[in-house]
């Protein structure tokens, strides 16, 4: 089933582990993103891909590195987690149509 | 630079009210907007778009160029209404493949 999909949906680690959230869609979109989702519930992007071997910084500055070797898969990867990391991060990828389609999220905890 | 500004953070009203969520966004040109609407524990996902003109779950939002909004309206709140709801503009002045995005509000319908 075409999708987008987020793991883990929630991670509680300790400061200074690296970590990986891992995003995938199986709907052969170019266009990719990355939001951080904060508690007041704001969104702030801070990643997106047009494409394999694309990746941009978005507009709020974040520690957080990604890539894109795959049209399907756009990882977000923190090499010191800090307790400022936690929130929810959504990944989405962009339909021909221009709107975004979003994962479920990836809750993380940083104590 | 392009804002999207929803004013409420909290938008109360009773069950059978009708609702108004108000957007207002900066851009001088024809617009593409959007509502997002998350539902507890659900992902982020498109409500509507203006430029399809729909009606989804009794929900519309009708441009209005000379007062730059977009207000979601609908006339008789339903319970299950109650979500987080943001307006999005795509960044007509950088990448216009972003979505900038309000900062939501929180719309509970009482019983």
């Amino acid at each position: 089933e075409a999708d987008i999909y987020q793991t883990p949906r929630y991670l509680v680690i300790g400061t200074g582990k690296k970590i990986t959230l891992e995003c995938s869609q199986t709907m052969g979109h170019d266009k990719m993103y990355w939001y951080q989702q904060d508690p007041g519930m704001e969104l702030h992007l801070i990643h997106y891909s047009y494409g394999v071997n694309s990746t941009e910084k978005g507009d709020l500055s974040s520690e957080s590195t990604v890539s894109r070797i795959r049209t399907e898969h756009f990882p977000l990867t923190l090499e010191s987690a800090r307790p400022s990391h936690t929130s929810q991060y959504l990944c989405a990828s962009r339909r021909l149509t221009g709107e975004l389609f979003f994962g479920e999220g990836s809750r993380l905890t940083v104590l | 630079a392009q804002r999207v500004t929803q004013p409420e953070k909290l938008l109360s009203v009773f069950k059978g009210a009708p609702v108004e969520l108000k957007c207002n966004y900066s851009y001088s040109g024809s617009p593409e907007l959007f509502w997002y609407v998350q539902y507890s524990r659900q992902r982020l996902q498109l409500l509507l778009r203006h430029i399809s003109r729909e009606s989804i779950k009794g929900f519309t939002a009708d441009l209005n160029k000379g007062e730059t909004s977009f207000h979601l309206k609908k006339p008789f709140a339903q319970e299950e209404d109650s979500a987080m709801y943001y307006c999005a503009l795509p960044n007509y002045g950088g990448a216009t493949n972003k979505l900038i995005f309000g900062t939501g509000t929180l719309l509970a319908v009482q019983p």
